[in-house]
Order: C-alpha cells, then sequence, then structure tokens
C-alpha cells in the first residue's frame, strides 16, 4: 500500500515563526503536491514537484516555499507565519505518466497560527 | 478545465446503494472521472477513475455516459463509515503539473 505521511497531525504556531511540514512517501512517486484547504474553498494547490530539486507554483504559492532534496521528501516552508495561513495542509503523490495518475493523500496537518 | 457539478448533499440508508451523481458536461476526450472522498479530519482517499467505460473495484463502481458529460459513483452496500464528503473530479493536462482540482462535493450521510 501506498504511504504519504505528514510530520504533524496539529500544530499551533505564532505569528511570524517559520514553519516547517513534512511530507515523506514510500512508493518512489515521481510527483508530489502541497495543498491546502479551507471551509467553502476545496483543495487549493500551493506547490507541486514532479522531480528532486524540481518545484512548480500552484494557484497559491504566495508566503510559501518548498524543498524537495529527496525524491521521497517534499517540504513546505512558511516562511512568517500568519493568521491567514490557518488551515489544513494536505501532502500528496503520484506516479508520472500519462492520464492515469493516482494521488495518495497523507493525512493531513492542522496548522493553527496565533 | 472541465467543471464538474454535484449536488450538495445525499441521505442513504445503511445497506443500500448510494448512488452520487456528477455533471462534466464541458470534459474534453482526454480528460478522466476521478472520485474521491474525504471522511472529516483526514487526507482524500482516492475510489476509482475511469476515461468511457464504466469501472468497478473493491469499494464502487463508475458509470460513464456514452457522451461523457456525466457519471455516477455507486457504492452498492453503504455503511456508516462511507459517510464522507465525495468529490468528482476531471484531471486536467499533463502539462499543468498533474494537479488535482477539487470543487465542492457532494456530502453523504449514510444512516442507520
Amino acid at each position: 500500500d501506498v504511504k504519504v505521511t505528514q510530520s504533524s497531525r496539529y500544530l499551533v504556531k505564532r505569528t511570524g515563526e517559520k514553519v516547517f511540514l513534512e511530507c515523506v512517501q514510500d512508493m518512489d512517486h515521481e510527483n508530489m503536491f502541497w495543498y491546502r484547504q479551507d471551509p467553502g474553498l476545496g483543495l487549493r494547490l500551493i506547490y507541486f514537484s514532479y522531480d528532486v530539486k524540481m518545484k512548480e507554483k500552484g494557484d497559491i504559492p504566495e508566503g510559501y516555499s518548498v524543498s524537495r532534496e529527496k525524491k521521497e521528501r517534499f517540504s513546505l516552508i512558511l516562511e512568517s507565519a500568519s493568521t491567514n495561513q490557518t488551515s489544513m495542509y494536505l501532502c500528496a503523490s503520484s506516479l508520472i505518466g500519462q492520464g492515469q495518475e493516482t494521488q495518495y493523500f497523507g493525512p493531513g496537518t492542522r496548522l493553527l497560527v496565533l | 478545465d472541465a467543471k464538474t457539478t454535484q449536488p450538495t448533499s445525499m441521505d442513504c440508508a445503511e445497506g443500500r446503494a448510494a448512488n452520487l451523481p456528477c455533471n462534466h458536461s464541458t470534459i474534453s476526450g482526454n480528460e478522466y472521472v476521478y472520485w474521491y472522498r474525504q471522511i472529516h479530519s483526514q487526507g482524500p482517499q482516492y475510489i476509482i477513475h475511469g476515461l468511457k467505460n464504466n469501472e468497478t473495484n473493491e469499494m464502487a463502481s463508475l458509470i460513464i455516459t456514452e457522451d461523457r458529460k456525466s457519471s455516477t459513483l455507486i457504492l452498492p452496500h453503504a455503511t456508516l463509515r462511507d459517510t464522507a464528503v465525495y468529490y468528482c473530479i476531471v484531471r486536467v493536462a499533463p502539462d499543468a503539473g498533474n494537479m488535482l482540482t477539487f470543487g465542492g462535493g457532494t456530502r453523504l450521510m449514510v444512516k442507520p
């Protein structure tokens, strides 16, 4: 079974803090994604990566950065956390293919910025 | 990207089949229909996907109309643990990074 793990289920941080969210997948997937999910807004893509050291901006990259130094690990960084970044953060991974990729999600990290 | 339309919520009796509809009238020929679900406070879970033909796996069946403008996800014997939000997604083109775009979904409530 594909397993995607996230470093924390719940996190509380203060405004201005630097926040690291870690995601690890164990299926040798090329693609990895970071989404945030907010009530009424659905799932929105922040960044994705299709290979080590490669990254692409999603729909809402502002205020975030990412790091992919190893294939299995994709980190989301909030350089200076703000209250509007309080959200549920979801990591996903998938294989590269033509139309048949299935994204597998981690359990999510619920971040509260005070 | 093809947009999908789903009912906001549905109820289903435990043990009965749950039929969740989805309209995707602007779907293009090379786009797949994916279904995911999200149980409260968990990450989304893949259910099934298809292109033209009907598909079945251990979780559900997917019925796609011949014109591909709509589809129905069928949970043959719904249980209380199937209570979740179900998302119908039409997959965007590969050069967009294979991302998934989730809309509002259908909140399925399975009742005893």
